[in-house]
């Protein structure tokens, strides 16, 4: 099983500001890897597949980026509907697996 | 416009066993897989599994932790995803949600909370 490692647990950021998420694989998932958008009481929300597609409807400030076992999402210039928690996940074999997730809070 | 919604869930006593309903709309079901996965109080999200689409005749995948107590079933006529938890523990207590998509999830419910107590 492939176990993946968000970093940081916590983001502290104030709206407007650069948020730099980080996810690593504990071996190579290619471009297996989706980002999503978790808000309490909310349907989850894919941001991400392919390691850097954006999926339909998702502003352009969300990109990811990387291959192999370190990727990461970011996020241009934070609004207020983006403090939420952020999770990864590779899809490169089974099982899936799912990173411990980072809360992007505000500052 | 894509919409999934999970249905019951509860508190259910360890042993028991639960079914939960995912009814789709805003696309053709029939041609995608469907998939489930859930997140414990506190924890981050856990794929459980899924089930192909006919043409892929409706095979299954099942995380380690549910296999041969979780079985995914659909009714392509209805627009339904099953999900039959039996011999549930108190580690299966979860929002479970069900997701379109088999590697990747693209639409999403907004969960059912799944109490396993006595």
């Amino acid at each position: 099983e492939i176990v993946m490692t968000q970093s940081p647990a916590t983001l502290s950021v104030s709206p407007g500001e650069r948020a730099t998420l980080s996810c690593r694989a504990s071996q190579s998932v290619s471009s297996s890897l989706a980002w999503y958008q978790l808000k309490p009481g909310q349907a989850p929300r894919l941001l991400i597949y392919g390691a850097s597609t954006r999926a339909t409807g998702i502003p352009a400030r969300f990109s990811g980026s990387g291959s192999g076992t370190e990727f990461t999402l970011t996020i241009s210039s934070l609004q207020s509907e983006d403090f939420a928690v952020y999770y990864c996940h590779h899809y490169n074999n089974w099982p899936l697996t799912f990173g411990g997730g980072t809360k992007v809070e505000i500052q | 416009e894509v919409q999934l919604v999970e249905s019951g869930g509860g508190l259910v006593q360890p042993g028991r066993s639960l079914r939960l309903s995912c009814t789709a709309s805003g696309f053709t079901f029939g041609d995608y897989a469907m998939s489930w996965l859930r997140q414990a109080p506190g924890k981050g999200l856990e794929w459980v599994g899924f089930i192909r689409s006919k043409p892929y005749g409706e095979t299954t995948e099942y995380a380690a932790s549910v296999k041969g107590r979780f079985t995914f079933s659909r009714d392509d006529s209805k627009s339904v995803a099953y999900l039959q938890m039996n011999s549930l523990t108190t580690e299966d207590t979860a929002v479970y949600y069900c997701a379109r998509g088999r590697i990747y999830f693209d639409y999403w419910g907004q969960g059912t909370l799944v109490t396993v107590s006595s």
